[in-house]
């Protein structure tokens, strides 16, 4: 196992496009979270999976943001009509149920120009 | 609301000296703690946590940390650093109750200089 794997590393697009990153946990994992981190923050909670449902958003996650984990495997977050104060890291994590800490995967950096 | 609270948000520091990086909790009933460090480029790797019983905990690397209830503090030191301990060190805290969401501080950056 490689841990959590994450596409792409990097992601420059226009204003006004979307886009769609890919998450993929570690296998046995059942849990996955996705979390944003600005320059000089620490990284902020957007959303939760327990297999494939959906249990918890963030009020950060705006309608433009939607989250997906089909079949409890991968997940995906996209971003629809980016701008350019979603520039930032989005970092996807993964555990298993009772376990405390997660393994991050080393994240997408998104640029909008 | 909840939150947490890194004092310093740059530590420079020589090597081989000792140093103390701060982090504060807001109180709860009950509560995780956890210290995460990332290097350049790189993701976030844990480094220690505090689940329940000795307050002190220690990672493979010679941090340590201890949680402190009575002043909702988890700070981690380190008694000689190393130039490769330059990096990035979030402090987070998990609530219990919720989705084991972890609520990160801002960071400290550790700069160890020769």
């Amino acid at each position: 196992d490689t841990g959590v794997s994450q596409d792409p590393r990097h992601k420059i697009t226009k204003r006004g496009q979307n886009v769609t990153f890919r998450c993929d946990p570690i296998s046995e994992h059942n849990r996955l979270y996705w979390y944003r981190q600005t320059l000089g923050q620490g990284p902020e909670f957007l959303t939760y999976f327990q297999n494939e449902a959906q249990l918890e958003k963030s009020r950060l996650l705006s309608d433009r943001f939607s989250a997906e984990r089909p079949k409890g495997s991968f997940s995906t977050l996209e971003i629809q009509r980016t701008e350019q104060g979603d520039s930032a890291m989005y970092l996807c994590a993964s555990s298993l149920t009772g376990d405390m800490g997660y393994t991050f995967g080393s994240g997408t950096r998104l640029t909008v120009v | 609301a909840q939150s947490v609270t890194q004092l310093d948000s740059q530590v420079p520091v020589f090597e081989e000296a000792p140093v103390e990086l701060r982090c504060n909790y807001s109180s709860s009933v009950s509560v995780y703690l956890f210290w995460y460090v990332q290097y350049p480029n790189q993701g976030l790797q844990l480094l220690l946590k505090y689940l329940s019983g000795s307050t002190l905990v220690e990672s493979i690397n010679g941090f340590e940390a201890e949680f402190n209830k009575s002043q909702t503090s988890f700070h981690l030191r380190k008694p000689s650093v190393h130039i490769s301990d330059t990096a990035e060190y979030f402090c987070a805290v998990c609530y219990s109750g919720g989705y084991n969401k972890l609520i990160f501080g801002a960071g400290t950056r550790l700069a160890v200089h020769p």
